[in-house]
């Protein structure tokens, strides 16, 4: 079965440059999730997307924005890059309908290490 | 707002012992309940999902949880541990009432199986 799309799966940045993270969800699926994961931390919700439209907030930086494409792909776009970023960025999908909406699947992350 | 509360940091195991993570959970309504494994430098598996069908949830590799309502509790089990369950488990929670499902994870435990 198809899963979720990360790229790149690695990337090292320097202080205050750029990233750009890339989401494939599972096809046809409507809604995309992005969370950090810090060294020995829980994931944290950053900010989702339904239908191309922000649907819901966490702790996303300001320095942090993503959009969601007409094609479902999302794209994390992080700018001033800090040490503090260095961290696993998971991307999730889910299905449409109230059945299954909830249940999230997930990427296999993309480790930012910020020097 | 929801919250989780898993109970131990680090449950260690013997190879073909039973298991038992233990997770308590808050929430404003009927929550769905998940638990999802991470294997070392792995994205997040789906292990299993409760909502409301059943209150003994079956999961995938033999894994089992049961939603105690009254106890607030969702614990995690498997009869008999492989070395290959050696990973960190999250409970984690998503409330409905938010109206797009956030995922609210637990810290987390990590499970240690020993030959």
């Amino acid at each position: 079965a198809a899963g979720v799309i990360q790229s790149p799966r690695h990337l090292i940045k320097e202080k205050r440059e750029t990233a750009t993270l890339k989401c494939y969800p599972i096809p046809r699926h409507d809604t995309v999730y992005w969370y950090q994961q810090g060294p020995g931390q829980d994931p944290q919700f950053l900010i989702s997307f339904y239908e191309k439209m922000q649907s819901d907030k966490g702790s996303i930086p300001d320095r942090f924005s993503a959009q969601q494409f007409s094609d479902y792909h999302s794209e994390l776009n992080m700018s001033s890059l800090e040490l503090g970023d260095s961290a696993l960025y998971f991307c999730a999908s889910s299905p449409p309908g109230t059945s299954e909406g909830d249940t999230q699947y997930f990427g296999p992350g993309t480790r930012l290490t910020v020097l | 707002a929801q919250s989780v509360t898993q109970l131990d940091s680090h449950v260690s195991v013997s190879e073909g012992t039973p298991v038992l993570l233990r997770c308590n959970y808050s929430s404003s309504y009927s929550p769905s309940l998940f638990w999802y494994v991470q294997h070392p430098n792995k994205g997040l598996q789906l292990l299993l999902k409760y909502t409301s069908a059943a209150t003994l949830v079956k999961g995938i590799n033999g894994f089992e949880a049961e939603f105690k309502k009254s106890e607030t509790s969702f614990h995690l089990t498997k009869p008999s541990a492989h070395m290959s369950d050696a990973a960190e488990y999250f409970c984690v929670v998503s409330d409905p009432d938010s109206g797009y499902s956030t995922l609210t994870f637990g810290k987390g435990t990590m499970l240690l199986v020993s030959p």
